[in-house]
Protein backbone atom coordinates (compact mmCIF):
# COMPACT_ATOMS: atom_id res chain seq x y z
CA UNK A 1 0.00 0.00 0.00
CA UNK A 2 1.34 3.46 -0.90
CA UNK A 3 2.81 5.69 1.89
CA UNK A 4 4.40 8.92 2.54
CA UNK A 5 7.52 8.36 4.10
CA UNK A 6 9.46 11.17 5.80
CA UNK A 7 13.36 11.25 7.05
CA UNK A 8 14.78 11.44 9.22
CA UNK A 9 12.71 10.14 11.98
CA UNK A 10 14.49 12.18 14.50
CA UNK A 11 16.82 15.20 14.35
CA UNK A 12 18.80 17.00 16.70
CA UNK A 13 20.09 20.30 16.22
CA UNK A 14 22.14 23.04 17.46
CA UNK A 15 19.82 26.30 17.94
CA UNK A 16 20.20 28.75 15.19
CA UNK A 17 21.55 26.23 12.61
CA UNK A 18 19.51 25.01 9.42
CA UNK A 19 17.53 22.09 9.08
CA UNK A 20 15.70 19.99 6.21
CA UNK A 21 13.38 17.86 6.58
CA UNK A 22 12.42 15.81 3.87
CA UNK A 23 9.24 13.73 2.51
CA UNK A 24 8.24 11.51 -0.05
CA UNK A 25 4.41 12.00 -0.76
CA UNK A 26 2.43 9.38 -2.22
CA UNK A 27 3.49 9.21 -6.17
CA UNK A 28 -0.09 9.94 -7.70
CA UNK A 29 -0.76 12.80 -5.29
CA UNK A 30 -0.99 16.42 -6.34
CA UNK A 31 -1.11 18.36 -3.36
CA UNK A 32 0.98 18.55 0.12
CA UNK A 33 1.00 19.59 3.58
CA UNK A 34 3.04 20.40 6.61
CA UNK A 35 1.93 19.88 10.20
CA UNK A 36 3.73 20.00 13.32
CA UNK A 37 2.77 19.28 16.96
CA UNK A 38 4.33 20.34 19.90
CA UNK A 39 4.39 18.10 22.74
CA UNK A 40 1.47 17.88 24.48
CA UNK A 41 -0.68 20.57 21.85
CA UNK A 42 -2.24 20.45 18.70
CA UNK A 43 -1.86 18.77 15.82
CA UNK A 44 -1.55 22.80 13.58
CA UNK A 45 -1.35 23.75 9.88
CA UNK A 46 1.86 25.17 8.46
CA UNK A 47 1.68 24.85 4.69
CA UNK A 48 0.20 24.01 1.64
CA UNK A 49 2.06 23.43 -1.62
CA UNK A 50 0.05 22.82 -5.04
CA UNK A 51 1.46 23.11 -8.93
CA UNK A 52 4.85 23.74 -7.77
CA UNK A 53 3.75 27.05 -5.23
CA UNK A 54 2.50 27.45 -1.87
CA UNK A 55 -1.43 27.65 -1.88
CA UNK A 56 -1.83 28.82 1.60
CA UNK A 57 0.47 29.25 4.90
CA UNK A 58 -0.53 30.02 8.77
CA UNK A 59 1.09 32.55 11.05
CA UNK A 60 3.77 29.72 12.32
CA UNK A 61 5.34 29.78 8.38
CA UNK A 62 7.02 32.88 9.04
CA UNK A 63 10.33 33.71 7.24
CA UNK A 64 12.76 31.11 8.80
CA UNK A 65 10.18 28.47 6.92
CA UNK A 66 10.47 27.64 3.28
CA UNK A 67 9.12 24.58 1.41
CA UNK A 68 10.18 23.04 -2.38
CA UNK A 69 9.64 20.31 -3.86
CA UNK A 70 12.96 19.80 -5.92
CA UNK A 71 12.34 16.88 -8.17
CA UNK A 72 9.32 14.60 -8.48
CA UNK A 73 9.13 12.87 -5.58
CA UNK A 74 10.57 14.75 -3.02
CA UNK A 75 9.08 17.39 -0.37
CA UNK A 76 11.28 19.44 1.72
CA UNK A 77 10.68 21.76 4.58
CA UNK A 78 13.63 23.99 5.48
CA UNK A 79 13.89 26.13 8.33
CA UNK A 80 16.76 28.48 8.20
CA UNK A 81 17.56 29.62 11.65
CA UNK A 82 16.31 27.20 14.41
CA UNK A 83 14.69 28.48 17.64
CA UNK A 84 13.68 26.31 20.67
CA UNK A 85 10.21 26.83 20.00
CA UNK A 86 10.83 24.95 16.96
CA UNK A 87 10.98 21.78 18.66
CA UNK A 88 8.21 19.93 17.55
CA UNK A 89 7.09 16.57 15.54
CA UNK A 90 6.69 17.64 12.17
CA UNK A 91 4.41 15.19 9.90
CA UNK A 92 4.04 16.15 6.03
CA UNK A 93 0.38 14.87 4.31
CA UNK A 94 -0.26 14.40 0.52
CA UNK A 95 -3.60 14.31 -1.11
CA UNK A 96 -4.40 13.10 -4.90
CA UNK A 97 -7.69 15.93 -4.83
CA UNK A 98 -8.57 18.87 -2.77
CA UNK A 99 -11.86 18.84 -0.59
CA UNK A 100 -13.29 15.81 1.10
CA UNK A 101 -10.22 14.15 -0.34
CA UNK A 102 -8.26 11.76 2.63
CA UNK A 103 -4.81 13.62 3.79
CA UNK A 104 -1.78 10.68 3.97
CA UNK A 105 0.16 11.54 6.59
CA UNK A 106 3.88 10.72 7.22
CA UNK A 107 5.40 8.89 10.22
CA UNK A 108 6.69 12.38 11.45
CA UNK A 109 10.07 13.64 12.44
CA UNK A 110 10.88 14.80 15.86
CA UNK A 111 12.96 17.89 15.93
CA UNK A 112 14.75 18.71 19.17
CA UNK A 113 16.26 22.16 19.15
CA UNK A 114 18.88 22.70 21.61
CA UNK B 1 -12.49 31.44 12.05
CA UNK B 2 -12.81 27.69 11.88
CA UNK B 3 -12.24 25.35 15.23
CA UNK B 4 -12.50 22.44 16.74
CA UNK B 5 -13.29 21.23 20.42
CA UNK B 6 -12.76 18.07 21.61
CA UNK B 7 -14.32 17.59 25.22
CA UNK B 8 -12.08 15.23 27.34
CA UNK B 9 -8.35 15.07 27.00
CA UNK B 10 -8.70 11.28 28.26
CA UNK B 11 -11.53 8.89 28.34
CA UNK B 12 -11.38 5.77 29.81
CA UNK B 13 -13.36 2.82 29.42
CA UNK B 14 -13.68 -0.94 30.42
CA UNK B 15 -12.63 -3.56 27.25
CA UNK B 16 -16.19 -4.14 26.01
CA UNK B 17 -17.28 -0.97 26.75
CA UNK B 18 -19.44 1.62 24.51
CA UNK B 19 -16.68 4.56 23.16
CA UNK B 20 -17.43 7.76 22.78
CA UNK B 21 -15.07 10.47 21.97
CA UNK B 22 -16.75 14.42 21.19
CA UNK B 23 -16.38 16.40 18.82
CA UNK B 24 -17.63 19.83 17.69
CA UNK B 25 -16.88 21.99 15.34
CA UNK B 26 -17.21 25.90 14.27
CA UNK B 27 -17.50 26.56 11.08
CA UNK B 28 -19.77 29.69 8.62
CA UNK B 29 -20.22 27.22 5.94
CA UNK B 30 -20.83 23.24 5.77
CA UNK B 31 -17.40 21.80 6.60
CA UNK B 32 -15.34 18.67 5.82
CA UNK B 33 -15.08 16.64 9.02
CA UNK B 34 -12.81 13.52 9.88
CA UNK B 35 -11.47 11.40 12.34
CA UNK B 36 -7.58 10.40 12.53
CA UNK B 37 -6.28 8.16 15.44
CA UNK B 38 -2.59 8.37 16.44
CA UNK B 39 -1.02 4.81 17.88
CA UNK B 40 2.46 5.90 19.57
CA UNK B 41 5.40 7.16 17.42
CA UNK B 42 3.06 6.35 14.51
CA UNK B 43 1.71 9.34 11.61
CA UNK B 44 -2.22 10.17 11.55
CA UNK B 45 -4.57 7.39 10.15
CA UNK B 46 -8.14 7.88 8.81
CA UNK B 47 -10.33 6.71 10.24
CA UNK B 48 -13.37 7.90 8.48
CA UNK B 49 -14.70 11.16 7.08
CA UNK B 50 -18.32 13.02 6.50
CA UNK B 51 -18.07 15.21 3.18
CA UNK B 52 -21.99 15.93 3.01
CA UNK B 53 -23.33 12.82 1.84
CA UNK B 54 -24.37 10.35 4.65
CA UNK B 55 -24.78 11.89 7.74
CA UNK B 56 -23.89 8.54 9.73
CA UNK B 57 -20.36 7.59 8.95
CA UNK B 58 -19.02 4.01 8.92
CA UNK B 59 -15.22 3.92 9.55
CA UNK B 60 -12.59 1.12 10.14
CA UNK B 61 -12.02 -0.75 12.86
CA UNK B 62 -16.28 -0.64 13.45
CA UNK B 63 -15.79 3.43 14.73
CA UNK B 64 -18.68 5.30 13.57
CA UNK B 65 -19.84 8.76 13.59
CA UNK B 66 -22.61 11.02 13.08
CA UNK B 67 -22.86 14.35 11.60
CA UNK B 68 -25.46 16.81 13.37
CA UNK B 69 -25.91 20.12 11.87
CA UNK B 70 -27.83 21.37 14.66
CA UNK B 71 -25.63 20.60 17.02
CA UNK B 72 -22.08 21.19 15.47
CA UNK B 73 -21.46 17.98 16.26
CA UNK B 74 -19.43 15.56 14.98
CA UNK B 75 -18.96 12.84 17.83
CA UNK B 76 -17.27 9.18 17.68
CA UNK B 77 -18.46 5.89 18.72
CA UNK B 78 -17.88 2.43 18.81
CA UNK B 79 -20.21 -0.45 20.47
CA UNK B 80 -17.53 -2.32 22.12
CA UNK B 81 -14.30 -1.13 23.08
CA UNK B 82 -10.92 -3.50 22.04
CA UNK B 83 -7.89 -3.21 24.03
CA UNK B 84 -6.17 -2.24 20.40
CA UNK B 85 -8.20 0.57 20.40
CA UNK B 86 -6.17 2.94 22.87
CA UNK B 87 -4.73 5.46 21.34
CA UNK B 88 -5.09 8.93 20.84
CA UNK B 89 -7.86 10.67 18.42
CA UNK B 90 -8.03 13.87 16.62
CA UNK B 91 -11.12 15.27 15.01
CA UNK B 92 -10.38 17.85 12.12
CA UNK B 93 -12.18 19.88 10.07
CA UNK B 94 -11.36 21.10 6.72
CA UNK B 95 -13.36 24.34 5.36
CA UNK B 96 -14.14 24.98 1.34
CA UNK B 97 -10.86 27.08 0.67
CA UNK B 98 -7.86 27.51 -1.29
CA UNK B 99 -6.44 24.92 0.14
CA UNK B 100 -8.33 22.34 2.38
CA UNK B 101 -6.15 22.75 4.88
CA UNK B 102 -6.94 20.63 8.38
CA UNK B 103 -7.43 22.06 11.23
CA UNK B 104 -7.22 19.77 14.53
CA UNK B 105 -8.94 19.52 17.34
CA UNK B 106 -6.57 18.68 20.75
CA UNK B 107 -6.94 15.01 20.82
CA UNK B 108 -8.47 12.91 23.48
CA UNK B 109 -6.69 9.70 24.78
CA UNK B 110 -8.70 6.70 25.05
CA UNK B 111 -7.44 4.25 27.46
CA UNK B 112 -9.42 1.15 27.34
CA UNK B 113 -9.23 -1.18 31.23
CA UNK B 114 -9.06 -4.54 30.92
Amino acid sequence: EPEVTQTPSHQVTQMGQEVILRCVPISNHLYFYWYRQILGQKVEFLVSFYNNEISEKSEIFDDQFSVERPDGSNFTLKIRSTKLEDSAMYFCASSELRGGNEQFFGPGTRLTVL
Amino acid sequence: AQSVTQLGSHVSVSEGALVLLRCNYSSSVPPYLFWYVQYPNQGLQLLLKYTSAATLVKGINGFEAEFKKSETSFHLTKPSAHMSDAAEYFCAVSEKGSSYKLIFGSGTRLLVRP
